[in-house]
């Protein structure tokens, strides 16, 4: 199946820094990825929807000025933490659809903010 | 698109079949229907798909009643690497279109 990476895997910051997350489809063009964040013991909540070459939809609720999307490829989309808090602090992961519809997600980035 | 209906949890011995069963009462003429799991802290992976005709492939089964109400993903010889969260979602098919999770259910293969 298409493989999914994402990078890094982990990251710890401290309060007030940005973080980036890069994610990327490696051996597929996704015109279209999506960014969801888990927190423990919770189910997948979508963020936002990244569209290559266009901007990000974000979902209700989901602050676009805070969580930075670019989608500057079809095998690349990054998210931006900006000013990151502790109750950012939550599993982070990607996913990118292919033309059979199927979507495929990368392994889940982990962030703490300290 | 539609809403599923899972169990929170569910049990299965090693080596049986795990019949998982979704409610999706409200699907559409077009809507799929989708499993994914999602084992502890990894990104969820792709099980199966079908619209109205029992599917297979090497993972699992997936079967759908007539009326399309309801489904059970069936692993037919359960292994202790199976115990995950698995997640039965309904959407219209198109590229590209986006996933909304419920709670899952959360099974547990044991010894």
């Amino acid at each position: 199946g298409a493989v999914v990476s994402q990078h890094p895997s982990r990251v710890i910051c401290k309060s007030g820094t940005s973080v980036k997350i890069e994610c990327r489809s490696l051996d597929f063009q996704a015109t279209t990825m999506f960014w969801y964040r888990q927190f423990p013991k919770q189910s997948l909540m979508l963020m936002a929807t990244s569209n290559e070459g266009s901007k990000a939809t974000y979902e209700q609720g989901v602050e676009k000025d805070k969580f930075l999307i670019n989608h500057a490829s079809l095998t690349l989309s990054t998210l931006t933490v900006t000013s990151a808090h502790p109750e950012d602090s939550s599993f982070y992961i990607c996913s990118a659809g292919q033309i059979t519809n199927e979507q495929f997600f990368g392994p889940g980035t982990r962030l703490t903010v300290l | 698109d539609a809403k599923t209906t899972q169990p929170t949890s569910m049990d299965c011995a090693e080596g049986r079949a795990a019949n998982l069963p979704c409610n999706h009462s409200t699907i559409s003429g077009n809507e799929y229907v989708y499993w994914y799991r999602q084992i502890h802290s990894q990104g969820p992976q792709y099980i199966i798909h079908g619209l109205k005709n029992n599917e297979t492939n090497e993972m699992a089964s997936l079967i759908i009643t007539e009326d399309r109400k309801s489904s059970t993903l069936i692993l037919p010889h359960a292994t202790l690497r199976d115990t995950a969260v698995y997640y039965c979602i309904v959407r219209v098919y198109n590229q590209g279109g986006k996933l909304i999770f419920g709670q899952g259910t959360e099974l547990s293969v044991k010894p």
